[in-house]
């Protein structure tokens, strides 16, 4: 079985300082990986996904992430935070790609003026 | 266009009771999923329906709760006997499912409170 883990459930960063969320996953097989993101009082909404391909990927609102299979991680960044980041995020696994996504527990990104 | 509708947004039940929360997927998705978001357990996937396929159950926590889905579009999430630790958000998500996307379409989500 597959499985997330997201490691630091709060990250607190000033506004224009580098984002990064941390992600590590396992899985017997090659994943597919995503990242959602859920404003408050709000659905999931998907920021980025890698499938197969480049292992950089780059998504919505100026996200990216890197694949790193030797690393069995999928790290979400952005160079530069804006106020209207804070979310919570989300990083999830899937074996097939169609198949229900395994979530990890999710990070609180909280941005300091 | 329409995104995933899900109803009611909100459903207030007593222990005991059965409740039945609706979804309504994005036209023309064949897949759908139902997902279960908890403060305790976080996001945990629940059930999926693709075409004509037989479901994928294996999230369901108990067999107090089942799935329908009717046409392959609206789906109905029913819980029988209610017991307090139902009480989450439950999401629905859909599909298109054509090769190299696999994106999942949330909805806003059903908050379910067992009292």
């Amino acid at each position: 079985a597959q499985s997330v883990t997201q490691l630091g459930s709060h990250v607190s960063v000033s506004e224009g300082a580098l984002v990064l969320l941390r992600c590590n996953y396992s899985s017997s097989v090659p994943p597919y990986l995503f990242w959602y993101v859920q404003y408050p009082n709000q659905g999931l909404q998907l920021l980025l996904k890698y499938t197969t391909g480049a292992t950089l990927v780059k998504g919505i609102n100026g996200f990216e992430a890197e694949f790193k299979k030797s690393e069995t991680s999928f790290h979400l960044t952005k160079p530069s935070a804006h106020m209207s980041d804070a979310a919570e995020y989300f990083c999830a696994v899937s074996v097939r790609g169609a198949d229900g996504l395994t979530f990890g527990k999710g990070t609180h990104l909280i941005i300091q003026p | 266009g329409a995104g995933v509708s899900q109803s009611p947004s909100n459903k207030v039940t007593e222990k005991g009771k059965d409740v039945e929360l609706r979804c309504d997927p994005i036209s023309g998705h064949t897949a759908l999923y139902w997902y279960r978001q908890s403060l305790g357990q976080g996001l945990e996937f629940l059930i999926y329906f693709q075409g004509n396929s037989a479901p994928d159950k294996s999230g369901l926590p108990s067999d107090r709760f089942s799935a329908e889905r009717t046409g392959g579009s609206v789906s109905t999430l029913t819980i029988q006997r209610t017991q307090q630790e139902d009480s989450a958000v439950y999401l629905c998500a859909s599909s298109l499912v054509l090769a190299s996307t696999y994106e999942q379409y949330f909805g806003p989500g059903t908050r379910l409170t067992v009292t």
